[in-house]
């Protein structure tokens, strides 16, 4: 079975620009996991979905960041403009249910790089 | 809001037995969880203990205390693949979400 898919694996570009990184779910789970990962802060939540509606969003750092899930099989987590402070590895995890013993399956995160 | 301590690094021999400890501050506790991660790579789940005691998963257990907001994992038999970040992370209050430790790094000598 196919896990958690995240696109593109590497992402260097400018500041300034627009940033748009995607995630495709294991099929038929029904929470969405963004998730920021820095060595200074650590694996820190920004936002999650539950059946494609935005629940918490309350780790997105700025309004410069924004996320969507238009349906149960993608997501898109936007940064616009960039800045050197967003490089880090951005990780999108599902989960079938929220219950305290359910596993989060994470993608292999997406390595931004922002000049 | 939760918080959680535990060691930032650890080193131990291969086939030797190591133990990570995780102590949270949270309210309306619902489990603690384990997750292992690898270099370059994606954080994958390894354990979870809703209730007090020990669950064992092949070479690796992980064991949580309610009363003392402890827990640990232990690891038995060690092998130089299990050099990686273990995370601890707890579900608490009406949160739908993990909240991850800093990770301890495992580092496996030959």
């Amino acid at each position: 079975d196919a896990g958690v898919i995240q696109s593109p694996r590497h992402e260097v570009t400018e500041m300034g620009q627009e940033v748009t990184l995607r995630c495709k779910p294991i099929s038929g789970h029904d929470y969405l996991f963004w998730y920021r990962q820095t060595m200074m802060r650590g694996l820190e939540l920004l936002i999650y979905f539950n059946n494609n509606v935005p629940i918490d969003d309350s780790g997105m750092p700025e309004d410069r960041f924004s996320a969507k899930m238009p349906n149960a099989s993608f997501s898109t987590l936007k940064i616009q403009p960039s800045e050197p402070r967003d490089s880090a590895v951005y990780f999108c995890a599902s989960s079938l249910g929220a219950g305290s013993g359910q596993p989060q399956h994470f993608g292999d995160g997406t390595r931004l790089s922002i000049l | 809001g939760q918080s959680l301590e535990q060691p930032s690094e650890v080193t131990a021999v291969e086939g030797a037995i190591v133990q990570i400890n995780c102590t949270y501050q949270t309210s309306g506790f619902y489990g603690l969880s384990w997750y292992q991660q690898h270099d370059g790579g994606a954080p994958t789940f390894l354990s979870y203990n809703g209730l007090d005691g020990l669950e064992e998963t092949g070479r690796f257990s992980s064991f949580l205390s309610r009363s003392d907001s402890y827990g640990y994992l232990l690891l038995q038999e060690l092998q130089m693949k299990d050099s990686a970040s273990y995370f601890c992370a707890v579900r608490a209050g009406s949160a739908r979400q993990l909240t991850f430790g800093s990770g301890t790094q495992l580092t496996v000598l030959p």
